[in-house]
């Protein structure tokens, strides 16, 4: 089936130590995403990708990087993780599209 | 500001019983509408969209949502809630300026009650 796939799905970093997150998709989507999501609020959008075109939220920190090699796989890199990067990270893709395809996320912990 | 709110952070309803998530939007024109469900730990399932035509949609897991533009909402039913419906419930809107971009409401909560 195609899908989104994450991983891992849960990582542990220390606190200033860099963490590169992973997505792939077989859907051949031209849109992919990131979210921050933290407990119980709505996920929170860092960055997205149309085609190789970066778009960046204006309020994403500079901590939070991105790199998309090719249509498949897309990299979410935290820099210098602190304490209130901890969060599930969710990948999204779509095709010329609002309707968006999620994986199942990575839980950060930053200890 | 193009806004989406979900005013009950947190709903409990009988097993059984029916259910009305609220979603209401502020945007000038129709934009695309959205019901996203997400189990603890999970990523987001899309339950069911809008996009034009008949108001009153299907979705999966028997869930409806029916827009109405006089009201700006876009709310959420299931006739019979079963205890694997608990789970947060996001309703999103998708502004046709936006560049592909979803308004995300903060979330409902749906405890079930045996």
């Amino acid at each position: 089936d195609a899908m989104v796939i994450q991983n891992p799905r849960y990582q542990v970093t220390q606190f200033g130590k860099p963490v590169t997150l992973s997505c792939s998709q077989t859907l051949n989507h031209n849109v992919m995403y990131w979210y921050q999501q933290k407990s119980s609020q709505a996920p929170k959008l860092l960055f997205h990708y149309y085609d190789k075109d970066f778009n960046n939220e204006a309020d994403t920190p500079d901590n939070f990087q991105s790199r998309r090699p090719n249509t498949s796989f897309c990299f979410l890199d935290i820099r210098s993780p602190g304490l209130g990067d901890a969060a599930m990270y969710l990948c999204a893709t779509s095709t010329d599209s609002y309707e968006q395809y999620f994986g199942p996320g990575t839980r950060l912990t930053v200890t | 500001a193009q806004s989406v709110t979900q005013p009950d952070i947190h709903i409990t309803v009988s097993e059984g019983a029916s259910l009305e998530l609220r979603c209401n939007y502020s945007y000038g024109a129709t934009p695309y509408l959205f019901w996203y469900v997400q189990s603890p730990g999970q990523g987001l399932q899309l339950l069911l969209k809008y996009f034009s035509g008949d108001t009153l949609v299907q979705g999966i897991k028997g869930f409806e949502a029916e827009f109405k533009r006089s009201q700006s909402s876009f709310n959420l039913r299931k006739p019979s809630v079963h205890w694997s419906d608990a789970a947060e419930y996001f309703c999103a809107v998708g502004p046709p300026d936006s560049n592909y971009q979803l308004i995300w409401g903060a979330g409902t909560k749906l405890i079930i009650k045996p």
